[in-house]
C-alpha cells in the first residue's frame, strides 16, 4: 500500500526553528508536496520537491530525499499566525496523477 | 487573483437524499480534483478529471459517486443516496496543467452534513 508518516503535534515558541518530518512509502513516486490548513480553512501550497535538496520560499524551506523516501519542511522565525496544521502530500504517477496526503501535524506556535 | 470557488458553504441533508457540490475552478486550469476532509482527519484525494473525463479515482470514489462539468465553468460532484458517514468538508481543487501543475489550487470548501 501507499502510506506517509508525519508527526502529529509539534510545539515551539515565537521566533524558533521548526522541522516538519515526512516519511513516505509509495510506488510511482513523483514529487513531495506541502501544504498548510488552519482551522476550518482549506489547504495552501507551500511547496514542492521533485528532485532531491532543498526548496527555499521566504521562511519556509523543503527538503526532499528520495533515496531515504523522506522529506521535511523547516519554518523559521516562527510567527503566532504559523499555527495551523501541515500536510505533507505525495504525488504519484502510474498513468495518471494522483495526490496521496498524510495525516498533518498540528504546529502549535507559543508567544 | 483568481480562486476557485465552492457552493454551498454548508449542506444539510437526510440519509438517502442526493447532493451535487458545485466548484468553479480558477478559469484557465484544465485540471480539476476532489478531496474530502472528515473532521480532524487528513485530506483524502476522490478523484481527478481533465478533459472532461476522470483521469483516476481513489477507492473511496465508488459508484456512489459522480463528477460532471455541465458547462465550461462549473465542476460538480454528486453523492447519490447519501449515509452518515459521508458528513465531511469537501474540497475542489485545480491546478494549471498534470505536469507541471504541482500547485493546486483549493476552494474553500463545502461542508456537508448527512442526519
Amino acid at each position: 500500500g501507499q502510506s506517509l508518516e508525519q508527526p502529529s503535534e509539534v510545539t515551539a515558541v515565537e521566533g524558533a526553528i521548526v522541522q516538519i518530518n515526512c516519511t513516505y512509502q509509495t510506488s510511482g513516486f513523483y514529487g513531495l508536496s506541502w501544504y498548510q490548513q488552519h482551522d476550518g480553512g482549506a489547504p495552501t501550497f507551500l511547496s514542492y520537491n521533485a528532485l532531491d535538496g532543498l526548496e527555499e520560499t521566504g521562511r519556509f524551506s523543503s527538503f526532499l530525499s528520495r533515496s531515504d523516501s523522506y522529506g521535511y519542511l523547516l519554518l523559521q522565525e516562527l510567527q503566532m499566525k504559523d499555527s495551523a496544521s501541515y500536510f505533507c502530500a505525495v504525488r504519484v504517477f502510474s498513468g495518471t496523477y494522483k495526490y496521496i496526503f498524510g495525516t498533518g501535524t498540528r504546529l502549535k506556535v507559543l508567544a | 487573483e483568481p480562486e476557485v470557488t465552492q457552493t454551498p458553504s454548508h449542506q444539510v441533508t437526510q440519509m438517502g437524499q442526493e447532493v451535487i457540490l458545485r466548484c468553479v475552478p480558477i478559469s484557465n486550469h484544465l485540471y480539476f480534483y476532489w478531496y474530502r476532509q472528515i473532521l480532524g482527519q487528513k485530506v483524502e484525494f476522490l478523484v481527478s478529471f481533465y478533459n472532461n473525463e476522470i483521469s483516476e479515482k481513489s477507492e473511496i470514489f465508488d459508484d456512489q459517486f459522480s463528477v460532471e462539468r455541465p458547462d465550461g465553468s462549473n465542476f460538480t460532484l454528486k453523492i447519490r443516496s447519501t449515509k452518515l458517514e459521508d458528513s465531511a468538508m469537501y474540497f475542489c481543487a485545480s491546478s494549471p496543467a498534470g505536469a507541471s501543475g504541482n500547485e493546486q489550487f483549493f476552494g474553500p470548501g463545502t461542508r456537508l452534513t448527512v442526519l
